[in-house]
């Protein structure tokens, strides 16, 4: 089945700092899903992508789904203590096909 | 609002002894899931649960598992003869309806699973 490859796989912030982590495939993806995984929780749905070029934005996320539809980005800006977890990249395909996820921590 | 819930949140058993995973879906919901995580691994699909048939199921999801919906509003996994390998945090999941760019799922807490 498809998969989908995430880098990097943890992310040390500062606070008040900018982060990206990145979802890709080597194959078009027909959508794309990120969820959060809080320490010790489990993943809640954040957002759904699906047309190409589609950017969203949650308050300081921004999630953007590429020309291709073969990558995917997540931006938050001027990160939180709050923002500490993994964020998860997941194609919906009759069920979800995770990947590695990105572990952000944050310095206060 | 609503939510899945799952029990118990940590079950610890013996190698080749039979579990069973409990889960009531948000009760709307048409589709139901079991993911696993081992710790400090990416979420892995095992099933998928519709209509009181397996939808679809993982390499993972051997002869060893079974799934069963006994009545309106629990949703279990069994694991008949645990093996060490297969401790991990199991979580049930749920939706809406199902397909390509369909809803998200909703996780329940999960069940943290350690076999010794």
């Amino acid at each position: 089945g498809q998969q989908v490859m995430q880098i990097p796989q943890y992310q040390h912030v500062q606070e008040g700092e900018d982060f990206t982590t990145y979802c890709n495939s080597s194959t078009t993806l027909s959508n794309i899903q990120w969820y959060k995984q809080r320490p010790g929780g489990h993943p809640v749905f954040l957002i759904q992508l699906v047309k190409s070029g589609e950017v969203k934005k949650q308050k300081r996320l921004t999630f953007q789904f590429g020309e291709a539809k073969k990558n995917s980005s997540l931006h938050i800006t001027a990160t939180q203590t709050t923002d500490v977890g993994t964020y998860f990249c997941a194609l919906n395909d009759y069920k979800l096909s995770f990947g590695a996820g990105t572990t952000v921590t944050v310095r206060a | 609002e609503p939510e899945v819930t799952q029990t118990p949140s940590h079950q610890v058993t013996q190698m080749g002894q039979e579990v069973i995973l409990r889960c009531v879906p948000i009760s709307n919901h048409l589709y139901f899931y079991w993911y696993r995580q081992i710790l400090g691994q990416k979420v892995e699909f095992l099933v998928s649960f519709y209509n009181n048939e397996i939808s679809e199921k993982s390499e993972i999801f051997d002869d060893q598992f079974s799934v069963e919906r006994p009545d309106g509003s629990n949703f279990t996994l069994k694991i008949r003869s645990t093996k060490l390998e297969d401790s991990a945090m199991y979580f049930c999941a749920s939706s809406v309806n199902r397909g390509q760019g369909a809803h998200e799922q909703y996780f329940g807490p999960g069940t943290r699973l350690t076999v010794t």
